[in-house]
């Protein structure tokens, strides 16, 4: 396996445009992380699936960030409309088990909103 | 709402010598534990972890040790070496898995 991809690696967009990011999670792994990395607060969680249903959306910070997952190989974060504080990395990640197991991360999106 | 804190943004140690990595916890549901290391323009990736039934885990180089009764848990690289030099960052697992800030180790030659 190729372990989880992310797209795209880096996005440069203006305030108040749409952005879209997009993470393949290893093939079997049943649960999907989205994260994303400040300074001030390291890997923060943001939304986790278990077999493409929500779970815990509570680290979301406002209406606007939405995450799907419609299938178990595709799922997407996206921010509308995007600010220049939604600048970060955003780091999607995969498992097999909800715990005893590692997370594997993708390489992560690099996120500037100018 | 930080669960999972590491307090130390950054320790410096001479190569060949210990370096300690420390996390505090405060979510008592918590029941696994992980060491992850990231180097720039990297994904995190996994480096040893620890059930909250154990105290300790080796692995190699590298030791994770668990308190619970203090919700402390540490990371012990001895010796240290120059390509340990990165961010390492501490986990927790509850069927979720949160994370904290990060430690930026530079180990020097």
């Amino acid at each position: 396996d190729a372990g989880v991809i992310q797209s795209p690696r880096h996005e440069v967009t203006e305030m108040g445009q749409e952005v879209t990011l997009r993470c393949k999670p290893i093939s079997g792994h049943d649960y999907l992380f989205w994260y994303r990395q400040t300074m001030m607060r390291g890997l923060e969680l943001l939304i986790y699936f278990n077999n493409n249903v929500p779970i815990d959306d509570s680290g979301m910070p406002e209406d606007r960030f939405s995450a799907k997952m419609p299938n178990a190989s595709f799922s997407t974060l996206k921010i509308q409309p995007s600010e220049p504080r939604d600048s970060a990395v955003y780091f999607c990640a995969s498992s097999l088990l909800a715990t005893n197991t590692e997370a594997f991360f993708g390489q992560g999106t690099r996120l500037t909103v100018v | 709402d930080q669960q999972v804190k590491q307090n130390s943004p950054s320790l410096s140690v001479q190569e060949g010598r210990i370096s300690i990595l420390n996390c505090d916890y405060t979510n008592s549901m918590f029941d696994y534990f992980l060491w992850y290391k990231k180097y720039p323009a990297e994904g995190p990736t996994f480096l040893i972890s620890i059930s909250s039934i154990k105290d300790k885990n080796e692995d190699g180089r590298f030791t994770v040790f668990l308190n619970k009764s203090a919700k402390h848990l540490s990371l012990h690289i001895v010796p240290s070496q120059p390509g340990d030099s990165a961010v390492y960052f501490c986990a927790a697992s509850a069927g979720d898995m949160r994370f904290g800030a990060g430690t930026r180790l530079t180990v020097k030659p």
